[in-house]
């Protein structure tokens, strides 16, 4: 069975300064995608940055960098020069193609990260 | 603006009806999943469809059925409705099956009463 991590369930940070988010997972299969997104107060759900599992290089989206050790299995989210409309939920998410093993292949979240900047 | 449509954003209704909701994928998209987020059990993957076929099941409810049509949009219908089905629906688009970034749709918020 899978499952996410995210062990800090609010944060605030000083705007400008950089932010990680922590994402920790536990999954037998080889194969599996991680990704976040972002919850603004307004609801939707907004793709951030994604990582393969074979992928040898962190992923990088502009502010956005993911700390990948898959030996200790975290994907950790690193926003840098944080800016007050980064304040929102988090969440770490993953996907396994679900051949290997009869899991869905929809993808598992944690319970997310309500992040605050403060001015 | 994720190129997801969901429709309606809102919908309240009351205990025992049954409601559809619409979802519509990003142009090109042939796989939809709903989700359902809620204050007690976060969010969840129910069911996924690729070019109108059953592709996935997680933790979808006997009481809640979907289907994708021809032109690809998808419909998740839930009936004899109970105040614990108030959630946030999402729907997702991605290219393919692998392991494609899914995009989110605005998502439906139900209310039941």
């Amino acid at each position: 069975a899978q499952k996410i991590t995210q062990t800090q369930p609010g944060m605030f940070v000083q705007e400008k300064e950089a932010v990680t988010l922590d994402c920790t997972y536990d999954t037998s299969d080889p194969s599996y995608g991680l990704f976040w997104y972002k919850q603004p107060s307004s609801g939707e759900m907004i793709f951030l940055i994604y990582q393969g599992s074979y992928d040898q290089q962190n992923a990088t989206e502009g502010r956005y960098s993911l700390n990948f050790q898959k030996a200790r299995k975290s994907a950790n989210l690193v926003i840098s020069a944080s800016q007050l409309g980064d304040s929102a939920m988090y969440f770490c998410a993953m996907r396994d193609p679900g051949y290997s093993g009869g899991g869905a292949d929809g993808l598992t979240f944690g319970k997310g990260t309500h992040l605050i900047i403060q001015p | 603006d994720s190129g997801v449509t969901q429709t309606p954003k809102h919908l309240i209704t009351a205990t025992g009806q049954r409601v559809t909701l619409r979802c519509s994928p990003r142009s090109g998209d042939l796989s939809v999943y709903w989700y359902q987020q809620s204050l007690d059990q976060g969010l969840q993957f129910l069911i996924h469809y690729y070019n109108g076929e059953e592709r996935a099941k997680g933790n979808i409810l006997e009481r809640f059925s979907a289907q994708q049509f021809p032109d690809l949009h998808s419909e998740l219908n839930l009936s004899s409705l109970e105040l614990g089905d108030s959630a946030l629906y999402f729907c997702a688009s991605s290219l393919d099956t692998s392991t494609d970034t899914q995009y989110f749709g605005p998502g439906t918020r139900l209310t039941v009463l």
